[in-house]
């Protein structure tokens, strides 16, 4: 069964500081991607970054970046120069290649930014 | 530029009635899904479909049914609500069934059982 874990309920970080949000999957699938997905307190879902399973290289879109370690199953969100708009709840989601495609997502992970 | 509309956007339904949530999108995607967001429990798929006419169970498919009649629309539907169903709900699509391609939200509807 796919499964994806995020153990940090909430976060607290200062204003212009990195911020790494833990991220762990577990799938018997061979192909999948990884995504994470933000969730500001206006309560639509935006899709932030997305790594594949066969990419060599960690994926970054503007301060986002994912720390993706296969051997470990983790997909790490890692946020630099962390901004005010920045604090939201964060989910951490897989896609596999069976079962119609859907998507799983964790818990979530609530972020706070600190001026 | 519409992308996925949920409608209604919130709701108070008394235990035992039922309604029908509709999403509907413009884009032309295949798979629509639906989510239903708890705290503390992130999303959880409800029912999906990957074309018209076709529809599946998700995780927590039990006390909704669903129809994809036209490739645009994806209903969920309440027959008799319960109070456990009070949550957020979301539709989601995707184009492709690449994995690559993330999934495009509507707003949500929140849902109150009472």
């Amino acid at each position: 069964a796919q499964k994806i874990t995020q153990t940090q309920p909430g976060m607290f970080v200062q204003e212009k500081e990195a911020v790494t949000l833990d991220c762990t999957y577990d799938t018997s699938d061979q192909s999948y991607g990884l995504f994470w997905y933000k969730q500001p307190s206006s309560g639509e879902m935006i899709f932030l970054i997305y790594q594949g399973s066969y990419d060599e290289q960690n994926a970054t879109e503007g301060r986002y970046s994912l720390n993706f370690q296969k051997a470990r199953k983790s997909a790490n969100l890692v946020i630099s120069a962390s901004q005010l708009g920045d604090s939201a709840m964060y989910f951490c989601a897989m896609r596999g290649n069976t079962g119609g495609f859907k998507t799983i997502f964790g818990a979530g992970t609530r972020l706070f930014v600190k001026a | 530029n519409a992308g996925v509309t949920q409608t209604p956007k919130f709701r108070v339904l008394k235990t035992g009635q039922s309604m029908t949530l509709l999403c509907a999108q413009d884009m032309n995607h295949e798979y629509m899904y639906w989510y239903r967001q708890d705290p503390g429990m992130g999303l959880r798929l409800i029912h999906y479909s990957v074309g018209e006419g076709t529809t599946a169970k998700g995780e927590v498919p039990d006390g909704y049914n669903v129809s994809r009649l036209k490739k645009q629309n994806f209903l969920l539907g309440l027959e008799s609500a319960a109070p456990s169903q009070t949550s957020v709900y979301f539709c989601a699509s995707s184009y492709s069934r690449t994995l690559n391609y993330g999934y495009t939200f509507g707003s949500g509807t929140r849902l109150t059982v009472v």
